[in-house]
């Protein structure tokens, strides 16, 4: 099946930073990627919708200003917490769309914040 | 928006014996409803899914369920294994907003 990485895979940052976390599609090209937020023993839920070349569709309470999305090829979308505070500390997954439906997700990354 | 309600929240079942997980949408416009098993720290993976032109569809030793007027589909693992231990998901896919929302989840033990 189709391939997608993240990176970091785990950070732990101070509060009031910036920390950018990395989503690749690696054998595949996809013009749509998913961010989700999943907090301990809770389902996942979608931030935002990335799309290739074009501004992202946020999710209704998600702060736009705050996880700033960049989907600047068709391989790589990235996802930057700015100002990062403790309760936004979560575990984030990404997934790359293939087309039609199918969505395959990458590893997660576990953002910690002191 | 798409509403995917999940139950049970958790699950015990002796080895052996069958589970069963039964979730319920609410956007009649959703078509396609896959199921991920997520293990600890890890990334879900797509274990089964089924079209909205299907009723059942079977793989293994799992199966999956699917009644569009009811808006409900249902997953069942038989001859259950202690490495099924795990949290599954539902969700339900939209084509016209390309949306996946999940359900609540479900820890699922077998107990050896």
């Amino acid at each position: 099946g189709a391939v997608v990485s993240q990176h970091p895979s785990w950070v732990i940052c101070k509060s009031g930073t910036s920390v950018k976390i990395e989503c690749r599609s690696l054998d595949f090209q996809a013009t749509t990627m998913f961010w989700y937020r999943q907090f301990p023993k809770q389902s996942l839920m979608l931030m935002a919708t990335s799309n290739e070349g074009s501004k992202a569709t946020y999710e209704q309470g998600v702060e736009k200003d705050k996880f700033l999305i960049n989907h600047a090829s068709l391989t790589l979308s990235t996802l930057t917490v700015t100002s990062a505070h403790p309760e936004d500390s979560s575990f984030y997954i990404c997934s790359a769309r293939l087309p039609p439906r199918e969505q395959f997700f990458g590893p997660g990354t576990r953002l910690t914040v002191l | 928006g798409e509403n995917v309600e999940q139950h049970p929240s958790t699950l015990s079942v002796q080895e052996g014996d069958s589970a069963v997980i039964k979730c319920t949408y609410s956007d009649s416009a959703s078509n396609y409803f896959p199921w991920y098993k997520q293990e600890l720290g890890k990334r879900p993976q797509l274990i089964i899914d089924i079209r909205s032109n299907v009723g059942e569809k079977k793989d293994q030793r799992i199966a999956v369920t699917l009644n569009k007027t009811a808006k409900h589909f249902s997953l069942h693992i038989t001859e259950t294994q202690p490495e099924d231990s795990a949290v599954y998901f539902c969700a339900s896919f939209n084509f016209g907003n390309e949306k996946l929302t999940f359900g609540t989840g479900t820890r699922l033990t077998i107990i050896p």
